[in-house]
């Protein structure tokens, strides 16, 4: 039982060097997330897909862009990286209340992915 | 937009003790909360959920929530050092549909000390 499971877990870019996170999940979830996670910040909600073919803005989109490709994988590209993107981003997934009303809004977590941006 | 406020500690209390996590946030309207843990270099994970005023209780855990003085708090009852971890409180946003995307605390760091 994978869950969510992100790659790469480790990734150290240079700056103005692009890069795609990647996430997939084998909990049949419909809605998918990507936070970062930056000390003394907690977690801040980057973008997420409520369903398959729909992506919306959280709290802090500016510098990426994500795509949902199909129902299992939603994927996270840093087009241009700065030293401020340097954090923690974790990927997590959520089923429909109608499908598991006892597990609405329990979000699965990815093990994260550690990116530093010199 | 909704806030979530919590004591970023750490908290330290001696193994055995109760461990007192507390957390508020802004919004009036808001029906459910969520506790995650956190260990360190790991991924949150749910521990407990509330929804409806009073405690709940869940082996050595128990949230507690008042509506009216928008207040959450989680118990934790005969502290172990493998409780050291930091704690985080989740509320729904009225965004990303019917269920809302959860916004996070800032997490309350605790360490039980043996």
């Amino acid at each position: 039982n994978a869950g969510v499971t992100q790659t790469p877990k480790f990734q150290v870019l240079k700056t103005g060097q692009s890069m795609t996170l990647q996430c997939a999940q084998d909990m049949n979830h419909n809605s998918m997330y990507w936070y970062r996670q930056d000390p003394g910040m907690g977690l801040r909600l980057i973008y997420y897909s409520a369903s398959e073919g729909t992506t919306d803005k959280g709290e802090v989109p500016n510098g990426y862009n994500v795509s949902r490709l199909n129902k299992r994988e939603f994927s996270l590209r840093l087009e241009s990286a700065a030293p401020s993107q340097t954090s923690v981003y974790f990927c997590a997934s959520k089923g429909s209340a109608v499908a598991d009303p006892s597990g609405a809004n329990v979000l699965t977590f990815g093990a994260g992915s550690r990116l530093t941006v010199l | 937009q909704k806030e979530v406020e919590q004591n970023s500690g750490p908290l330290s209390v001696p193994e055995g003790a109760i461990a007192s996590l507390n957390c508020t946030y802004s919004d009036r309207v808001s029906q459910s909360f969520f506790w995650y843990r956190q260990y360190s270099g790991k991924s949150p994970e749910l521990i407990m959920s509330i929804y409806s005023n009073g405690d709940k209780e869940d082996g050595r855990f128990t949230a507690q929530l008042n509506k009216a003085s928008q207040y959450v708090s989680l118990l934790i009852r005969d502290s172990q050092p493998s409780d050291s971890a930091t704690y985080l409180c989740a509320v729904p946003t009225p965004y990303g549909g019917s269920q809302g995307n959860l916004i996070f605390g800032k997490g309350t760091k605790l360490s039980v000390k043996p």
